[in-house]
């Protein structure tokens, strides 16, 4: 079982559609994020959340909207998406100790989004 | 100027071939590096850090050059597992946050052949 779990791993759908997408760590870290992964373009970070608090939002538009019950569970609200919002959404978590960041992010297998 | 940018390959070599790889970041306050790994339709790993005195790990070996700012990869005796897109990833320190800020090149993909 990978530390990092992501459903649905396809996802299509319609530009008035509202879907979700939801992410899940196993690993007890205490940092979340989304992150959009285009063809041919470098990873964009989306949403930063820290103790279930949003600490990052990197201009995202209003479509997209993330929720962070708890440490362990992060979701992606999608409505009324653009057919380029099509790409890989991944989610991912990490350990924040002791006031420094260690690199390393956990990737979960990622959700392949296509809107029609 | 884009924050990381890297040499875009794609790299076909033969097994036991030695390959590198390089990236160029902008913001040279920064502060850590990194090079991860992603296999086809997979996830990106963490392969390993670049610390500035540089460092070795079995055949893969990482450099950074902080007045060029540059960074590379070097992997020795190639294996046909060695065949994925490798992301270099910076962490820079203006935004003062040491949460995941990170900052992907676009990747090199490398293909490794028998």
């Amino acid at each position: 079982e990978t530390g990092v779990t992501q459903t649905p791993r396809h996802l299509v759908m319609g530009m008035t559609n509202k879907k979700s997408l939801k992410c899940e760590q196993h690993l007890g870290h205490n940092a979340m994020y989304w992150y959009k992964q285009s063809a041919k373009k470098p990873l964009e970070l989306m949403f930063v959340y820290n103790f279930k608090e949003q600490t990052e939002n990197n201009s995202v538009p209003s479509r997209f909207s993330p929720e962070c019950p708890n440490s362990s569970h992060l979701f992606l609200h999608l409505h009324t998406l653009q057919p380029e919002d099509s790409a890989l959404y991944l989610c991912a978590s990490s350990q924040k100790g002791g006031g420094t960041y260690t690199g390393e992010l956990f990737f979960g297998e990622g959700s392949r989004l296509t809107v029609l | 100027r884009k924050e990381v940018e890297q040499d875009p390959g794609p790299f076909n070599v033969p097994e036991g071939a030695t390959v590198a790889f390089n990236c160029t970041y902008s913001n040279s306050a920064s502060q850590s590096f990194f090079w991860y790994r992603q296999d086809c339709r997979k996830e990106p790993k963490l392969l390993m850090s670049v610390y500035s005195s540089g460092n070795e790990d079995g055949r893969f070996t990482a450099q950074l050059n902080r007045a060029s700012q540059y960074i590379s990869l070097l992997i020795r005796d190639s294996k046909l597992s060695d065949s994925a897109t490798y992301l270099c990833v910076v962490n820079p320190a203006d935004r003062g946050s040491t949460l995941g800020r990170l900052y992907f090149g676009r990747g090199t993909q490398l293909t490794v052949w028998p």
